[in-house]
């Protein structure tokens, strides 16, 4: 069964720091790019960073560039996202997804995960 | 940046054909992908490349794409299908998603 599990997720206070992780399971993970996509409670998606299959090209929402580092490793089938300098408006749930392809700059998102809950608060 | 157009709500009759539409400036020009969200649930891909099915999706959800509006229609539409529907495409290397639109089965 192809799985994304994120975990990481909790309560920081304004100007911490977080990494949040994902495992993924059931695919080939290094054929794959993959993308961290999150979600205000009650509001719409919004995608927050991209990386293609062997890290050679990375991407970050503007809202996030300069704080938010993606990066994987494919020995451990996993994806991170670490979080410096937190908002309040970073409170979201993070999901990690699949890209259909293994370049970053096409393709769907066709497997998600749950998604981890961040919530930034002093 | 590239903005992608939803309706907030769109409601229709059981049995009855819904469409929600996605427009964007020359959208007909990109792959536009669509995602049905349940509450409490991931994220389903329904529809990628403007109107290809993934394996184990219902003939019943058929998308198209031209000019400014993409459209995602389900047809015979059935109670479970209540759900928020979004809208994907690239852009400038980035990914943009449509503000979502809520599905209400009568």
């Amino acid at each position: 069964e192809v799985q994304l599990v994120e975990s990481g997720g909790g309560l920081a206070q304004p100007g911490r720091s977080l990494r949040l992780s994902c495992a993924a399971s059931g695919f080939t993970f290094d054929d794959y790019a993959m993308h961290w996509v999150r979600q205000t409670p009650g509001k719409g998606l919004e995608w927050v960073s991209g990386i293609n299959w062997n890290a050679n090209d990375i991407a970050y929402a503007d809202s996030v560039k300069g704080r938010f580092t993606i990066s994987r490793d494919n020995a451990k089938n996993s994806l991170y996202l670490q979080m410096n300098s937190l908002r309040e408006e970073d409170t979201a749930l993070y999901s990690c997804a699949k890209s259909s392809g293994f370049n970053y700059g096409t393709g769907a998102f066709d497997v998600w995960g749950q998604g981890t809950m961040v919530t930034v608060s002093s | 940046s590239y903005v992608l157009t939803q309706p907030p709500s769109v409601s229709v009759a059981p049995g009855k054909t819904a469409r929600i539409n996605c427009g964007g400036n020359n959208i007909e020009s990109k792959s536009v992908h669509w995602y049905q969200e349940k509450p409490g649930q991931a994220p389903v891909l329904v529809i990628y490349d403007d109107s290809d099915r993934p394996s184990g999706i219902p003939e019943r959800f058929s998308g198209s794409n031209s000019g400014n509006t993409a459209t995602l229609t389900i047809s015979r539409v059935e109670a479970g299908d209540e759900a928020d529907y979004y809208c994907q495409v690239w852009d400038s290397n980035s990914v943009v998603f449509g503000g979502g639109a809520k599905l209400t089965v009568l």
